[in-house]
């Protein structure tokens, strides 16, 4: 079945630590994006990327790093430079812009960081 | 500054009546407007969408209104099914015949159906 993947569904690190969050999709879509969680806040971008090999800046960046390689993946690092890294992260990806159609997500990584 | 508002955390249903929820919107540059649904420790799915060119969109059980020169969407359930309990995300975008990739997300309503 075609999917996105996201991977671990929970992570543990200490402060300080830059981590990095994993993302695969075989709907072999162009676009893929990086949305945080976080209670009552509703879902906020944190980068997004059209094509490979070429991404922007969401609503969000600052302590975040992405790279997109292949087309099939798109992981996110957090840095320890994310004051508040803490949250659900979700990953998603579309064939086309939004307007166009509507974005595919995955279950999420709930990254804890004490 | 929040472009796309949910002004209910929360909405409670009897089953097989019906549930409105609600969406209102400040940037009159939006033009393609979505419904995401979302169980605990999962991603969103997606349920139904509308263009501004419509004011009505229907899919099943479910239908989207939108009123632009009030800035409004509701998103109307009928009939509320136990299932349909879960938190319901409003989101726009700008420019749908164009290239825009970035989606607008508000803070969410969370609909809970009652048997």
């Amino acid at each position: 079945d075609g999917g996105i993947t996201q991977s671990p569904k929970y992570l543990f690190r200490k402060e300080g630590q830059n981590v990095t969050l994993s993302c695969e999709q075989n709907l072999n879509h162009d676009a893929m994006y990086w949305y945080r969680q976080d209670p009552g806040q509703g879902l906020r971008l944190i980068y997004y990327s059209q094509i490979v090999n070429d991404f922007q800046k969401g609503d969000i960046a600052e302590g975040y790093s992405v790279s997109r390689e292949k087309k099939e993946s798109f992981p996110l690092t957090v840095t320890s430079a994310q004051k508040n890294p803490t949250a659900f992260y979700l990953c998603a990806s579309s064939p086309r812009p939004v307007g166009g159609s509507p974005l595919h997500f995955g279950n999420g990584t709930r990254l804890t960081v004490t | 500054d929040q472009q796309v508002k949910q002004n209910s955390p929360s909405l409670s249903v009897q089953e097989g009546r019906i549930s409105i929820l609600n969406c209102d919107y400040t940037n009159s540059m939006f033009d393609y407007f979505l419904w995401y649904k979302k169980y605990p420790a999962e991603g969103p799915t997606f349920l139904i969408s509308i263009s501004s060119i419509k004011d009505k969109n229907e899919d099943g059980r479910f239908t989207v209104f939108l009123n632009k020169s009030a800035k409004h969407l509701s998103l109307h359930i009928v009939p509320s099914q136990p299932g349909d309990s879960a938190v319901y995300f409003c989101a726009a975008s700008e420019d749908s015949g164009g290239s825009n990739y970035k989606l607008t997300f508000g803070k969410g309503t969370l609909l809970t159906v009652n048997p």
